[in-house]
């Protein structure tokens, strides 16, 4: 088994960019695919990046996604930050003998 | 639209059952994965169970395996939950999700409190 490790908060002023990382414990990380949920307080989650650095339709170019092998990482990154971005971000993987990890979560406060 | 709509989440002692369902519309239920997906108070989200279209083959979390039972009924478009033995560990937010290689939508969650 596997895990995926976010950093517990974020935070950064509007307009700003900002990068969450999910570094992924054993495994490649571009072994399988990455997707990031974004959950508003309150709210169910949602799919911001999907198959790496795949957005829903709806979702702003302001958000993409990444991964980095050499630090077996995945990354959101959000641009031009406003305050409706305020909310938790969920990485998520799988592999053929774990299905369906989740990273712990990040915290991104927009101040 | 694409719509889950996830109930029978209430209030159980420790040792007690409940069974959730959910409540596909919008899409054609029989030909989608699903999943149950669960959220402690204020921590994060925890995959509990899948299930694929035809219902044959399911996994489930260590954490939950030989409790809890994922089953789908294709006529009716719903899939179900059934928790048994429930820990005080089981309090959470169970929500269901469609599985497109990634767990888009997701219904709204239901509440299952394990207290005594």
């Amino acid at each position: 088994n596997f895990m995926l490790t976010q950093p517990h908060s974020v935070s950064e002023s509007p307009g700003k960019t900002v990068t969450i990382s999910c570094t992924r414990s054993s495994g490649s990380i571009a072994s399988n695919y990455v997707q990031w949920y974004q959950q508003r307080p309150g709210s169910s989650p949602t799919t911001v990046i999907y198959e790496d650095n795949q957005r829903p339709s709806g979702v702003p170019d302001r958000f993409s996604g990444s991964i980095d092998s050499s630090s077996n990482s995945a990354s959101l990154t959000i641009s031009g930050l406003k305050t409706e971005d305020e909310a938790d971000y969920y990485c998520q993987s799988y592999d053929s003998s774990t299905p369906w990890v989740f990273g712990g979560g990040t915290k991104l406060t927009v101040l | 639209q694409v719509q889950l709509v996830e109930s029978g989440g209430g209030l159980v002692k420790p040792g007690g059952s409940l069974r959730l369902s959910c409540a596909a519309s919008g899409f054609t239920f029989s030909d989608y994965y699903m999943s149950w997906i669960r959220q402690a108070p204020g921590k994060g989200l925890e995959w509990v169970s899948y299930i694929s279209s035809s219902g044959s083959t399911i996994y489930y979390a260590d954490s939950v395996k030989g409790r809890f039972t994922i089953s789908r009924d294709n006529a009716k478009n719903s899939l179900y939950l059934q928790m048994n033995s429930l820990r005080a560990e089981d309090t959470a937010v169970y929500y269901c999700a469609r599985d497109v290689g990634r767990f888009d939508p997701w219904g709204q969650g239901t509440l299952v409190t394990v207290s005594s």
